[in-house]
């Protein structure tokens, strides 16, 4: 069984168009990252949320950590094309390690 | 803006052959990781370290990898006798506090090809 699932798996908009994608645990995380990387490139470090209830933003970007800490939401509004890629949360569950999704690719046409 | 930096950015080998992969952390960070992913697969935790010692490690990271701490800046992977399974990126990240305060910065990674 999958210990982070994130849906939808990928998802094709129009420029300009919101979305949410969503990372849901099976478990109660100590904390949630959220992290885009291109193809084949580097994870950029996006937000990270601790507290349940807690909501963050940066630019056009907000992440929500649920108030159980069981599921994060990303949402872009006005998506653009440089948002495109492919977005992967990480679970922190007290340990060293991040365990991730399999990740949402993103596509957002011009 | 601070970064984590890897080289190389691919390295082509011959299975049996040993591989370095280097890392230069954030400066002021004092945890440092590998990941590595396999192409089309998930990002999979190898190996974490701090303090010049390994804190804890997944089932991958058998006897044929390692890690090290050379000096005050570089901090390396070795893979001492490659296997075709061994072709991944692999990402280095460092943060400066600890789970589950700290914010966890990647490389861009290092592509391994192992013929």
């Amino acid at each position: 069984s999958q210990e982070l699932e994130q849906s939808p798996q990928s998802l094709i908009v129009q420029e300009g168009k919101n979305l949410t994608i969503n990372c849901t645990s099976s478990k109660t995380l100590y904390g949630l990252y959220w992290y885009k990387q291109k193809y084949g490139e580097g994870l950029i470090f996006l937000m990270m949320l601790q507290k349940g209830g807690e909501e963050k933003s940066h630019e056009k970007i907000t992440a929500k950590l649920d108030e159980k800490k069981q599921q994060s939401s990303l949402h872009i509004t006005a998506s653009q094309p440089s948002h495109a890629g492919i977005y992967l949360c990480g679970a922190d569950r007290g340990s060293e390690k991040l365990v991730f999704g399999k990740g949402m690719k993103l596509t957002v046409n011009p | 803006e601070p970064e984590v930096t890897q080289t190389p950015s691919h390295q082509v080998t011959q299975m049996g052959q040993e591989v370095i992969l280097r890392c230069v952390p954030i400066s002021n960070h004092l945890y440092f990781y590998w990941y590595r992913q396999i192409l089309g697969q998930k990002v999979e935790f190898l190996v974490s370290f701090y303090n010049n010692e390994i804190s804890e490690k997944s089932e991958i990271f058998d006897d044929q990898f390692s890690v090290e701490r050379p000096d005050g800046s570089n901090f390396t992977l070795k893979i001492r006798s490659t296997k075709l399974e061994d072709s991944a990126m692999y990402f280095c990240a460092s943060s400066r506090d600890r789970y589950p305060t700290g914010e966890l910065f990647f490389g861009e990674g290092s592509r391994l090809t192992v013929l």
